[in-house]
């Protein structure tokens, strides 16, 4: 199972809006809407972030969305501020009934 | 409140094996399925399988068949970790993680503190 595609780094100004895309293929992310997102800062445990595409766990910020278009799944922060500088990556359910991770994005805050 | 305490840091030579554990708490532990996840230094995450507490049911990823087996023990809320003949790729925090109850598969909801795996001559 190949890792999912994601950029290496993506970054913003404070209160800008920025996206993450997250390529699969039709066996994992375009198969399924099982798709999470968890952001990690070095040193401390991963938090999921969304689940299910586009569902956020209890007390996570609504300034993260979700979304899927085909085999690619995407992480929107919006309203960016310095707290969200950290890695992120996404996560996918796969037809092996495997879990698979993508490469990581880091997020730097302007 | 959900934990779950993993055990401490471990140094392997080639070839040995670890068995690393995690214990939860704050749940029903049947509930809910465990995953590990690892990660080497300066890599990302990677999926190494994970378990069905109630039917005790495993899945692993394919460059680990054959050396790694999740196992768990009802009667202390543990779940445990075993890779063998390690070699220096498997140097990483290794973290436990549950998945979130009643929800969609990856959705791992809480994690462990994580457990440094050393390998090294």
């Amino acid at each position: 199972q190949s890792a999912l595609t994601q950029p290496g780094s993506v970054s913003g100004f404070p209160g800008q809006s920025i996206t993450i895309s997250c390529t699969g293929t039709s066996s994992d992310v375009g198969g399924y809407n099982y798709v999470s997102w968890y952001q990690h800062h070095p040193g401390k445990a991963p938090k999921l972030m969304i689940y299910g595409v586009s569902n956020r766990p209890s007390g996570v910020s609504d300034r993260f969305s979700g979304s899927k278009s085909g085999n690619t799944a995407s992480l929107t922060i919006s309203g960016l501020q310095a707290e969200d500088e950290a890695d992120y990556y996404c996560s996918s359910y796969t037809s092996t009934n495997k879990g698979v991770f993508g490469g990581g994005t880091k997020v730097t805050v302007l | 409140q959900v934990q779950l305490v993993q055990s401490g840091a471990e140094v392997k030579k080639p070839g040995a094996s670890v068995k690393v554990s995690c214990k939860v708490s704050g749940y029903s532990f049947i509930d809910a399925g465990v995953s590990w996840v690892r990660q080497a230094p300066g890599q990302g995450l990677e999926w190494m399988g994970w378990i069905n507490i109630y039917y005790g049911s495993t899945e692993y990823a394919q460059k680990l068949l054959g050396r790694v087996s999740i196992t768990s023990d009802t009667s202390t809320s543990t779940v445990y970790m075993e890779l063998t003949s390690l070699t220096s790729d498997d140097t990483a925090v290794y973290y436990c993680a549950r998945d979130m109850p009643a929800a969609t598969p990856v959705a791992f909801d809480c994690w462990g503190q994580g457990s440094l795996v050393t390998v090294s001559s």
